[in-house]
């Protein structure tokens, strides 16, 4: 069976860094996603990897290790408006299978 | 404008009832999803179609049905045999690529009355 863990909460101050790791057990592994969701809204699509290594998108990175069943979600510059819930996803024969999300609470 | 639209935002189930939760896209894409979000819980498949008149079972497909007669609608009934159908669905859609992303509706949120 699929099993994909993270942590259900963190909370860091405005300006710093979060890091939110995802570990995974799945066969068939064809990507990992993550993504941001605001309370009571649709969840929208923060980045993507296949490969291991880093990928950079501004504010956010993402961090996976296939060996490892591993990836990491680096939130920097925290604002206010980061207070959301993030999930990661891995995509296994053609379908998405999610994580619980972890929630990240941002204070003044 | 391209997108993903779901309706109504908000539905009521009474005892018995099917219900039907209508997603449309204009966004030209083969595959839709159906997922169902519980509080404080990951997104969880009801059933997918990779292609029109076709679909497939996801994880919780008991009570569920769908259909695919057009390339832009994949509605969900909500049957009588869903004892807890309280909960919020999303419906998303993505280019037949693996390196593509889904892509989410707003949401329905069901409530039993």
């Amino acid at each position: 069976g699929q099993n994909i863990d993270q942590p259900t909460e963190m909370t860091a101050t405005e300006g710093a860094i979060v890091q939110i790791n995802c570990t995974y057990q799945t066969s068939g592994f064809n990507g990992l996603f993550w993504y941001q969701q605001h309370a009571g809204e649709a969840p929208t699509f923060l980045s993507y990897n296949v490969l291991d290594g880093l990928e950079e998108k501004g504010r956010f990175s993402s961090f996976l290790s296939r060996s490892k069943g591993y990836s990491y979600l680096l939130l920097k510059e925290l604002q206010m408006k980061d207070s959301a819930s993030y999930l990661c996803a891995v995509r296994t024969w053609g379908k998405l299978q999610f994580g619980a999300g972890t929630q990240v609470v941002v204070t003044p | 404008d391209g997108g993903i639209t779901q309706s109504p935002k908000y539905l009521f189930r009474k005892e018995g009832q099917n219900v039907t939760l209508s997603c449309e896209q204009n966004l030209n894409h083969d595959a839709m999803y159906w997922y169902r979000q519980d509080p404080g819980q990951g997104l969880r498949l009801i059933y997918y179609s990779q292609i029109v008149n076709d679909f497939q079972k996801g994880d919780i497909a008991e009570g569920y049905s769908v259909s695919r007669e057009k390339k832009e609608s994949f509605p969900l009934t909500v049957t009588s045999a869903q004892k807890n159908p309280t909960a919020f669905y999303l419906c998303a859609s993505s280019p037949q690529s693996e390196k593509e992303t889904q892509y989410f509706g707003p949401g329905t949120r069901l409530l039993v009355l």
